[in-house]
């Protein structure tokens, strides 16, 4: 049962424009929501998160978008770089001393910019 | 730098072989994540520490696998009698209670 899903594999946008990855979640206990970036043959990286108290968070050309309602979320990276082309995984978390915090990874969007 | 290392970084060996990996944390984190990620899948949780104390195991860690975190420092995850399908990348991470995991980067097993 796959608690993170993310349904498009892969997504190609030109260099300049906006690249939107899009995350659902099933678990209602999850509060706490991230994404990272991988490189081949490296560990994921942090990128940007966002608390479920909010349903915004901005950190340069990143901005992680929350709906909680619907269960969703969505990254946008605006304008995208060539160096962007990577692996993101959203990934979920329930903060706190429960059975729940591990973090959960959906299975990945690979972006590709085109210069 | 996330501050997370990880040894070996590659590592083949041959089936019905024992191995052991290592992960050192970044230091004032109490919580350490072992993850196992193979080719198109997103890291797949296999076990978590909160210091010494294991919290927690999913089952797709069989009896063949086994993590340890002695004093709430360093880990080691060891598969015994390794298998073709333990071919993997084996990631661990380490956080801060409520803030974002960190991960190394990682040991490629390859099993032949």
């Amino acid at each position: 049962d796959q608690q993170v899903k993310q349904n498009s594999p892969s997504l190609s946008v030109q260099e300049g424009r906006i690249s939107i990855l899009n995350c659902d979640y099933t678990n209602s206990m999850f509060d706490y929501f991230l994404w990272y970036k991988k490189y081949p043959a490296e560990g994921p990286t942090f990128l940007i998160s966002i608390s479920s108290i909010k349903d915004k968070n901005e950190d340069g050309r990143f901005t992680v978008f929350l709906n909680k309602s619907a269960k969703h979320l969505s990254l946008h990276i605006v304008p995208s770089q060539p160096g962007d082309s990577a692996v993101y995984f959203c990934a979920a978390s329930a903060r706190g001393e429960t059975s729940y915090d591990k973090v959960i990874f959906g299975p990945g969007t690979s972006l590709s910019v085109i210069p | 730098d996330t501050g997370v290392s990880q040894d070996p970084r590659h590592k083949i060996t041959k089936r019905g072989q024992n191995v052991t990996f290592r992960c050192d944390p970044i230091s004032e984190h109490n919580r350490l994540y072992w993850y196992r990620q193979t080719l198109g899948q997103g890291p797949e949780f296999l076990t978590y520490f909160q210091n010494e104390a294991q919290l927690e195991k999913s089952r797709l860690l069989s009896d063949r696998f086994s993590a340890e975190r002695p004093k709430g420092s360093f880990s080691t995850l060891e598969i015994q009698r390794t298998e073709q399908g333990d071919s993997a990348m084996y990631l661990c991470a380490t956080r801060r209670i409520s803030a974002e995991a960190f991960f190394g980067q990682g040991t490629r097993l390859t099993v032949v």
